[in-house]
Order: C-alpha cells, then sequence, then structure tokens
C-alpha cells in the first residue's frame, strides 16, 4: 500500500530535549516536504526537499533542521525544542519529476507538545 | 509573498445542496494548485490538481477551476452528502521555487441529513 508513515503520532517532550520526527515513503518519490499546523494560522511549509541531498527552506524554517540521506526517509530534527514549536506536523511527499511538485500525499500526522 | 486566502471560512448546508467554495491567491506565477480534504484529526486527501495551463479538473461530484490571471480558483461540490463534512484546502506550489507550497487556512464544511 503507497503510503506516507510518521513516527511517533504523539509526543511530550520538554523545552531543549532535542527530537526526531522520522517519515518515511514507500511510493519511491522524489519530493518531501514538512508541514506544521496550527489554528488560526493554517498549515505552514517547514522545509522541502526535491531530491536526495537537496533541501530548502519552506516559510517557517527557524529551530528546525532537515536531512535527506535517501530517498525514501526525511526526518524532522528539532535541536532544542521549545514551547512555540508545539503544533500538529505533517509530512508529504510527491513525485517530483523534473523538479515539479504534482499530488502532495501526506502522513496521518504528529501531534508535538513541548512543555 | 505568497498568500492564499480561503472564503468562506465555515459553510452549513442542508444535505443535496450544490455549493462552492473559493480560493484566492496574490501571486500568479503558479505551477499548480490543488484543493485538499482534511477530517477532523486525520492527514489531508488530495482531491483534485490544475496545473497552470488548466481550467479545469473534474473528479464525480468535484469540479474544480482555476482562473491563473485573476488569482483563482473554485471548488464545486454537486448534490452534498453528510459525508462530504470536512475542511477543505487549497494550495498553490510557485513556478519559480517549485517546492514552495503555500496553503490556505481552508473552509469547513457542515453537510447536515
Amino acid at each position: 500500500e503507497a503510503q506516507v508513515t510518521q513516527n511517533p503520532r504523539y509526543l511530550i517532550t520538554v523545552t531543549g530535549k532535542k527530537l526526531t520526527v522520522t517519515c518515511s515513503q514507500n511510493m519511491n518519490h522524489e519530493y518531501m516536504s514538512w508541514y506544521r499546523q496550527d489554528p488560526g494560522l493554517g498549515l505552514r511549509q517547514i522545509y522541502y526537499s526535491m531530491n536526495v541531498e537537496v533541501t530548502d527552506k519552506g516559510d517557517v524554517p527557524e529551530g528546525y533542521k532537515v536531512s535527506r540521506k535517501e530517498k525514501r526517509n526525511f526526518p524532522l530534527i528539532l535541536e532544542s525544542p521549545s514551547p512555540n514549536q508545539t503544533s500538529l506536523y505533517f509530512c508529504a511527499s510527491s513525485l517530483g519529476l523534473a523538479g515539479v511538485v504534482n499530488i502532495q500525499y501526506f502522513g496521518a500526522g504528529t501531534r508535538l507538545s513541548v512543555l | 509573498k505568497q498568500e492564499v486566502t480561503q472564503i468562506p471560512a465555515a459553510l452549513s448546508v442542508p444535505e443535496g445542496e450544490n455549493l462552492v467554495l473559493n480560493c484566492s491567491f496574490t501571486d500568479s506565477a503558479i505551477y499548480n494548485l490543488q484543493w485538499f480534504r482534511q477530517d477532523p484529526g486525520k492527514g489531508l486527501t488530495s482531491l483534485l490538481l490544475i496545473q497552470s495551463s488548466q481550467r479545469e479538473q473534474t473528479s464525480g461530484r468535484l469540479n474544480a477551476s482555476l482562473d491563473k490571471s485573476s488569482g483563482r480558483s473554485t471548488l464545486y461540490i454537486a448534490a452534498s452528502q453528510p459525508g462530504d463534512s470536512a475542511t477543505y484546502l487549497c494550495a498553490v506550489s510557485g513556478e519559480v521555487r517549485a517546492g514552495k507550497s503555500t496553503f490556505g487556512d481552508g473552509t469547513t464544511l457542515t453537510v447536515k441529513p
């Protein structure tokens, strides 16, 4: 089954404790992206990757890191989480041929609370 | 900076009605526009994708149109059903940085039996 898998689904942590949210897709997609969704602010793009070792900033990259060492994985790293990073996070992927984003497939989401 | 606006923010209709959701964007230099559906507590599901060179796309009871020059798109839902109740979001992907996607805040639709 074609899918985008995020782990964990729910995470409660404390300020400053490094964490990684994993994202994996099994569709051989070139494009992957991270978003956060907050009430009143909608869905905002954090980082995206057009292919292995190619990443770029979205609208709200501050406080986040990403890496794309393998095509199927695109982890989101919070080196020193702060309470304002409490949010619902989504990973998405798309075929991305020729550098074009087409239909995006989304994971189920990771609800993060930073205390 | 691209901005995407969706009107109305919420809509409640009786079952069977036809309805239109609106999406507008400020920068017409887009590559494509997508409409998504999001159920409470769930991820997003792509409904329709319109390339910038296209005027509309249809899937079942859904029809999406795009007027790139005026920065507008509409999602038409025919013969609405209670199962259509969800939040509908539109997103545009930019031409220059095709990986950049900007989403609207969504329209929350309630279809009453």
